[in-house]
């Protein structure tokens, strides 16, 4: 079964240092998202892409974040400046739209030091 | 703004016994109710999801009812096993839109 895959599954940064979460959504996807969990808290929603540009963003997602789809198969999510409460789980996902299930990747463990 | 609110957030039962977990919704155009199941240090991963068009959906053990009137939904574990212990969130959404999770329960289940 194709899965979203999310690279690297950990990242540690210096506070202040830029960073990029990188994502494969599923092939025939058209639909990505990202979402951050704080540990032991829920998940978060962040933004929303599709047809090559944001959808939707919530009050998280501000100046210091960025999504970008560089090529047919990535999505990244770049932090500019990061900041110690940065610090979480991030997840991709993607779906085919239609209002079918968002699948989710592993996650990327991000610490801010 | 759009919430979930899920309860309980913790949820002890003995193997074999049956977990509810209980949700309501403040959006009344959602239309989509998925329900992930998320291990430790695991991905949130899609057990069961329910349209508003339909009223109940079962997969095996696992079942979801939803209430639009009320703007409620649960999910239901049927014979429990020890490896259904995890946190579970429910979620509502609207169509290709954001999922909007609930805190999540952490269900154990007692042998």
């Amino acid at each position: 079964e194709p899965e979203v895959t999310q690279t690297p599954s950990h990242q540690v940064t210096q506070m202040g240092q830029e960073v990029i979460l990188r994502c494969v959504p599923i092939s025939n996807h058209l639909y990505f998202y990202w979402y951050r969990q704080i540990l032991g808290q829920k998940v978060e929603f962040l933004v929303s892409f599709y047809n090559n540009e944001i959808s939707e963003k919530s009050e998280i997602f501000d100046d210091q974040f960025s999504v970008e789809r560089p090529d047919g198969s990535n999505f990244t999510l770049k932090i500019r400046s990061t900041k110690l409460e940065d610090s979480a789980m991030y997840f991709c996902a993607s779906s085919e739209g239609g209002a079918r299930p968002q699948h989710f990747g592993d996650g990327t463990r991000l610490s801010i030091l | 703004g759009e919430n979930v609110e899920q309860h309980p957030s913790t949820l002890s039962v003995q193997e074999g016994d049956s977990a509810v977990i209980k949700c309501t919704y403040s959006d009344s155009a959602s239309n989509y109710f998925p329900w992930y199941k998320q291990e430790l240090g695991k991905r949130p991963q899609l057990i069961i999801d329910i349209r508003s068009n339909v009223g109940e959906k079962k997969d095996q053990r696992i079942a979801v009812t939803l209430n639009k009137t009320a703007k409620h939904f649960s999910l239901h574990i049927t014979e429990t096993q020890p490896e259904d212990s995890a946190v579970y969130f429910c979620a509502a959404s609207k169509g290709d839109d954001k999922i909007i999770f609930g805190k999540g329960t952490r269900l154990h289940i007692l042998p």
